[in-house]
This record gives C-alpha cells, sequence and structure tokens, in this order.
C-alpha cells in the first residue's frame, strides 16, 4: 500500500529564507507524487507532480521538489520564501486500486507560516 | 478559467436533518472525487466516479451517506440523517482519467457544521 509522511505539522521561516518541507513515501511500486498548497478557506491546488520523468520537478510560485528513490523522499523547497507563500502543504501518492489508480493518498499536512 | 464549484459553501443544521451537497465538475472531466477535511484526520477519501459510475465508495460511511452523478455537470453527497461528527469540509475534486500523473482540481468546498 502506498502512503506518505510529512515531518513537521507546522514551518516557521523567515522571509527571504530558504522553504523546505519534507514527505517520505512509501511504496512497493514507482510512485506516483504530488505537492498541493491549501490556502485558508480554499480548495486545494496542484503546486507539482512526479510522474517518473525528470527527478527533479518545477511547480508554480518558484516551488520544486526533487524525487530521491534511495531516501524515499519528495521533499519541497523554495530558496526565497514569501509571504504569500504562507499556507498549508500537502504531499500526496497515488494509491493503485483494483478500480484504476487515480486515488490519492494524502499526508497530514504541513502549515508554512514566513516571519517578516 | 474553469473550476469546479461546489454550493453551498457553508451549511449549519441540526442533528438529524438531511444534508445535500453539490458539485459541478470541471467540463469534460470525468472523474470526480469527495473528500472530507477534518482536524483529527486530516484529508480522507470518501468516494469516486469515473463516467459517472462509483468506483469506489470504501471511505464512505454507508448507512448515512450517499453519492450520486445524476449527469455529467452534476455531482451529489447526502447525509440522511446527519450527526455532530459529519462537521467537517467537503471537498469536490475532478480530472480527467488519462493516466496515473493525471492532476485533480479542487472545488473550493462545503464547510458543514452539525449541531
Amino acid at each position: 500500500a502506498q502512503s506518505v509522511t510529512q515531518l513537521g505539522s507546522h514551518v516557521s521561516v523567515s522571509e527571504g529564507a530558504l522553504v523546505l518541507l519534507r514527505c517520505n513515501y512509501s511504496s512497493s511500486v514507482p510512485p506516483y507524487l504530488f505537492w498541493y498548497v491549501q490556502y485558508p478557506n480554499q480548495g486545494l491546488q496542484l503546486l507539482l507532480k512526479y510522474t517518473s520523468a525528470a527527478t527533479l520537478v518545477k511547480g508554480i510560485n518558484g516551488f520544486e521538489a526533487e524525487f530521491k528513490k534511495s531516501e524515499t523522499s519528495f521533499h519541497l523547497t523554495k530558496p526565497s520564501a514569501h509571504m504569500s507563500d504562507a499556507a498549508e502543504y500537502f504531499c500526496a501518492v497515488r494509491r493503485i486500486s483494483n478500480f484504476g489508480n487515480e486515488k490519492l493518498t494524502f499526508g497530514t499536512g504541513t502549515r508554512l507560516t514566513i516571519i517578516p | 478559467d474553469a473550476r469546479v464549484t461546489q454550493t453551498p459553501r457553508h451549511k449549519v443544521t441540526e442533528m438529524g436533518q438531511e444534508v445535500t451537497m453539490r458539485c459541478q465538475p470541471i467540463l469534460g472531466h470525468n472523474t470526480v472525487f469527495w473528500y472530507r477535511q477534518t482536524m483529527m484526520q486530516g484529508l480522507e477519501l470518501l468516494a469516486y466516479f469515473r463516467n459517472r459510475a462509483p468506483l469506489d465508495d470504501s471511505g464512505m460511511p454507508k448507512d448515512r451517506f450517499s453519492a450520486e452523478m445524476p449527469d455529467a455537470t452534476l455531482a451529489t453527497l447526502k447525509i440522511q440523517p446527519s450527526e455532530p461528527r459529519d462537521s467537517a469540509v467537503y471537498f469536490c475534486a475532478s480530472g480527467l482519467s488519462r493516466g496515473a500523473g493525471d492532476t485533480q482540481y479542487f472545488g473550493p468546498g462545503t464547510r458543514l457544521t452539525v449541531l
């Protein structure tokens, strides 16, 4: 069964500092991995996804993530935090089911706070 | 700018009442998902449909929850009777089923409070 673990339910960084949000996955098959962002009172929005092409994936708003099979990780980074990055971030893995493969399993989320 | 729409955005009801939440997927999308988000459980998949057919509702309490797609432009999630523990934000998402890397597009959610 596929699952993801997000280390750190809350992360605070200063404006302009590096953002690093951690995600480790567990999968018996090559996974498809996703990062979603949720702003207050909104739905989830896709930041980026890994689908077995390039291991370094670039997403929207300057975010990127690197798939590391040896570490079973898919950490999300951004070189310089902006106040508008304050949100909750979810890592997700595609679950393979008997009915198809569209189902996602989400991590517990990491709330990112940006300190002015 | 195509978006998933959900109505109502907020619903307050009393225990025992029926609640119906509606979702309009993005035109042309053939998969629809219902999720529930709570502080304690996080995001849980309740049910999903492909081409209007229910494929998996194993995450849904069958005794009180039901999900349907009367047509390709409308998905509904019904709770009858509602209970306080159903208080949560319910999200609908839609996608185009072309492979495992497909993106799910989320609606803004329905915040349900059951008193």
